[in-house]
């Protein structure tokens, strides 16, 4: 089945601060790749999402940038917030969402 | 507009019991999937409606689990015989079709004692 993986499993970083996850996967039918973020007791929320014929996508202080060759994409946090302190999934998609491990965020002010 | 809803959001039952968790996906959603959710992990995929019909339902671990969409808009996850490794938060998802965004609804916190 598919696999996918997410590095680091946990980031700390200082206010205003940029971080970077990346995603690997292995199901080449992968089509759609999103990150979603999870605060604690809450619902996955989409936060930016792109296609396999775009090679990077940005809004605002984030962006996701793809490497269908390699099978990998990683999402940019630029000037961290506190309020971006939350669990953050990978969820490459032949259809059905296949989330990653998640990696922890930690912005400190 | 709604988004998605599920009920209840928390049920807390007995091992070897029945239960029904609810979803009512953003109208006009064609896809609806269910997935689960244990503590410290990633949602793990159950199933996914197109419309009424079930297009796969590959992640339902056993026969215990079975869901519904009778109408293409409602969908009930049924667990039956209850067992305490079920304890976990359902979420539910719906997107305008195969391969779109998909949003989640706020879970179902199931806790088998």
């Amino acid at each position: 089945g598919e696999n996918v993986e997410q590095h680091p499993s946990t980031l700390s970083v200082q206010e205003g601060d940029s971080a970077v996850i990346k995603c690997t996967y292995s199901d080449s039918a992968s089509n759609y790749f999103p990150w979603y973020k999870q605060e604690l007791g809450k619902r996955p929320q989409l936060i930016i999402d792109i296609r396999s014929n775009v090679g990077e996508k940005k809004d605002q202080r984030i962006a996701v940038t793809l490497n269908k060759t390699a099978k990998h994409f990683s999402l940019h946090i630029t000037e961290t917030q506190p309020e971006d302190s939350a669990v953050y999934f990978c969820a490459p998609s032949p259809g059905k969402l296949i989330f990653g491990t998640g990696t922890r965020l930690q912005v400190f002010p | 507009g709604a988004g998605v809803s599920q009920t209840p959001s928390n049920k807390v039952t007995e091992k070897g019991k029945y239960v029904e968790l609810r979803c009512d996906p953003i109208s006009g959603h064609t896809a609806l999937y269910w997935y689960r959710q244990s503590l410290g992990q990633g949602p793990e995929f159950l199933i996914y409606f197109q419309g009424t019909g079930a297009a796969d339902d590959s992640g339902l671990p056993n026969d215990r689990f079975f869901a519904v969409r009778p109408e293409g808009s409602v969908s009930t996850l049924k667990i039956q015989r209850t067992e305490r490794g079920d304890s976990a938060v359902y979420l539910c998802a719906s997107s305008s079709g195969r391969g779109y965004e998909q949003y989640f609804g706020p879970g179902t916190r199931l806790t088998v004692t």
